[in-house]
């Protein structure tokens, strides 16, 4: 059974530093991986998806790596800005997707 | 990028009524359709995957006769939680894809409180 684990579960970083977010799965035989944010009360906003042929997708200051065989993928932000304020959460496809209980990241003006 | 519309954003209703959700691809014709619930600080949990013109697959613990799904078009899926009590107070959220396992793109979701 696909289980996804993201770690920390909460992050508080000073502005203008960098930051990763980590997210692991036990079942490597995965279609992609799915990175997505979420504000308060609201829907999710996708970020970046990868393949599972790809190791890595970038957009703007995110970054987002996947080892399929380590099962894990990271999630890099660089210059955080307080707008990033928001719990963050990976999903994987196998079967159906599946997704993290989030990491919620407090960036500090 | 594809843009879903979900409505209503939240709702408030007795206990024993029917609650309908709506959730519309704009732009694109989503074969997919999934809908999730959240209670606060979970996860989201997949509740069923519908496919435009057959029926839903519902999740194991997801009475399907409780929460009513119709995909009649390839930009309309409808989420129906009939005889609604406070135990489904929850935020649901639809998303949409054109194939299965592609990208997801979802809706701003609903917050149910029923009284």
């Amino acid at each position: 059974k696909q289980e996804v684990t993201q770690i920390p579960a909460a992050l508080s970083v000073p502005e203008g530093e960098n930051l990763v977010l980590n997210c692991s799965f036990t079942d490597s035989a995965i279609y992609n991986l799915q990175w997505f944010r979420q504000d308060p009360g609201k829907g999710l906003t996708s970020l970046l998806l990868i393949q599972s042929s790809q190791r890595e997708q970038t957009s703007g200051r995110l970054n987002a790596s996947l080892d399929k065989s380590s099962g894990r993928s990271t999630l890099y932000i660089a210059a955080s800005q307080p707008g990033d304020s928001a719990t963050y959460l990976c999903a994987v496809w196998d079967d159906k997707i599946i997704f993290g209980k989030g990491t919620r990241l407090h960036i500090l003006p | 990028g594809a843009v879903v519309s979900q409505h209503p954003s939240w709702v408030i209703c007795k206990s024993g009524t029917s609650v309908k959700i709506e959730c519309r691809s704009l732009d694109f014709q989503a074969t997919t359709m999934f809908w999730y619930r959240q209670f606060p600080k979970q996860s989201l949990m997949l509740m069923a995957t519908s496919n435009e013109g057959s029926k839903a697959t519902y999740e194991q613990g997801v009475e399907k006769d409780k929460f009513l799904i119709n995909h009649a078009s390839l930009t309309l899926s409808t989420l129906t939680v009939t005889s609604a009590h406070p135990e489904d107070s929850s935020f649901y959220i639809c998303s949409a894809s054109v194939t299965t396992n592609e990208k997801l793109f979802f809706g701003s979701g609903t917050q149910l409180s029923v009284l």
